[in-house]
């Protein structure tokens, strides 16, 4: 069983950026491919970017290209999502989401990170 | 971008009720389909993958169908914690999407 537990909540200012981690257990995170979602306050879900084994490469929104990041360290079985120049509208729930076997499942998902982008 | 259109965008049903939720795309996504419920303040549970298959430990009331554009999501003899959003998504190609979310609320 796959288990994802994210990092605490965060505040931030308009500008800055933020890094949200997402700790794997069960399998190591080379055995699996991680998703990010996130969901404003209220609003549907919105995909933010996932690893793609086939093709060797994080694959990004393009609402999101340039301004955000995912990484993975594999010593710690941790990945990580970097969202850089904050705005208001970036307030959210940021979720990670995996799955065992099809690379592009959401079976798995991390208890959600608030991020508050607020002045 | 494939679109998610889901129908109804809220419904009221009582205990014991059978609902359906629809789920059409813009374009054919064969079966690459998955339902995910969630209640508030609570990450989405992945119900439904592929269409139809269940998730290991999701009760067999839910149910999956459809294939190419229209989908649906069935949830027999509905329990009061039943109630929640539920998000149909596609996975057949980037950038993966969501619909806009049903939110089945007790009459």
């Amino acid at each position: 069983q796959v288990q994802l537990v994210q990092s605490g909540a965060e505040v931030k200012k308009p500008g800055a950026s933020v890094k949200v981690s997402c700790k794997v257990s069960g399998y190591t995170l080379t055995e699996l491919s991680m998703h990010w979602v996130r969901q404003p306050p209220g609003k549907g879900l919105e995909w933010m970017g996932s690893f793609d084994p086939e093709h060797g490469e994080t694959i990004y929104a393009q609402r999101f290209q340039g301004r955000v990041t995912m990484t993975e360290d594999t010593s710690t079985d941790t990945a990580y999502m970097d969202l850089r120049s904050l705005r208001s509208e970036d307030t959210a729930v940021y979720y990670c989401a995996t799955a065992y076997g099809d690379y592009r499942g959401f079976d798995y998902w991390g208890q959600g990170t608030l991020v508050t982008v607020s002045s | 971008d494939i679109q998610m259109t889901q129908s109804p965008s809220s419904l009221s049903a009582s205990v014991g009720d059978r609902v359906t939720i629809t789920c059409r795309a813009s374009q054919a996504i064969s079966n690459y389909l998955a339902w995910f419920q969630q209640k508030p303040g609570k990450a989405p549970k992945s119900l439904i993958y592929a269409a139809s298959s269940l998730q290991s430990g999701v009760p067999s009331k839910f149910s999956g169908s459809g294939s190419g554009t229209d989908f649906t999501l069935t949830i027999s003899s509905l329990q009061p914690e039943d109630f929640a959003t539920y998000y149909c998504q596609q996975y057949n190609g980037y950038p993966y999407t969501f619909g806009q979310g049903t939110k089945l609320e007790i009459k």
